[in-house]
């Protein structure tokens, strides 16, 4: 079956440091890899996705994640965070089936 | 381009007592899906649908919950009868058919059962 760890349940950061969350998964076939993130207040947002080719995935607001096949891991970056990325940061995966498995959500604080 | 849209926003019941939550999903999206996300936690599959066949309805609660989409657009969540557990937000999001596509969401609907 598969299933999604987010290793990091709560982060708390000052504004301008770099960030990474991890996200591991368990799923033995081709899988599709995405970043949701859900503002205060607000839906959930895709950030980026991955489908296939170029591991290294850009998404929006300066996210991006890279895909490590050999380590099922598809962890998030950015650079330099905003106050505004405050939010909670979900990691899902779908493998064989449009089944869309997430992890139980990383809860970003973005400090000025 | 109008999202998910879901009704009510938010829902305070008592136990025992029946609700319904309501969904529209964007427009030329097949597939529909209703989860369940409890506070702290990522969102849970409770069923799938494409058009309007239930294709994945195995984390339903089937004694108590029930889904239909008759006509294969908006959907229909229902609990009958609601108890203290179900408070949590309950999300409906849309898709393509198809492996290769990204599921859209909506505002979700918070139920709060007392």
């Amino acid at each position: 079956a598969q299933s999604v760890s987010q290793h990091n349940h709560h982060v708390i950061l000052s504004e301008a440091a770099s960030l990474e969350l991890g996200c591991n998964y368990s799923y033995g076939g081709t899988v599709n890899l995405f970043w949701y993130v859900q503002y205060p207040g607000q839906h959930l947002q895709l950030l980026l996705k991955y489908f296939s080719g170029d591991p290294l995935v850009k998404g929006i607001k300066g996210f991006e994640a890279e895909f490590i096949k050999s380590k099922f891991s598809f962890n998030l970056r950015k650079p330099s965070v905003q106050w505004s990325d405050t939010a909670e940061y979900f990691c899902a995966v779908n493998g064989n089936t449009d089944k869309l498995i997430f992890g139980t959500g990383t809860r970003l604080q973005v400090f000025p | 381009e109008a999202g998910v849209v879901q009704s009510p926003r938010y829902k305070i019941i008592e136990k025992k007592q029946p609700v319904a939550f309501w969904c529209n999903p964007i427009s030329g999206h097949n597939t529909l899906y209703w989860y369940l996300q409890n506070l702290g936690q990522g969102p849970e599959l409770l069923i799938r649908y494409e058009n309007e066949e239930a294709v994945d309805d195995s984390q339903l609660p089937k004694d108590r919950f029930s889904a239909e989409r008759l006509k294969g657009v908006d959907s229909t969540l229902k609990i009958q009868p609601a108890e203290l557990g179900d408070s949590a937000v309950y999300l409906c999001a849309s898709s393509f058919t198809g492996k290769n596509t990204e599921a859209f969401f909506g505002q979700g609907t918070r139920l709060t059962v007392v």
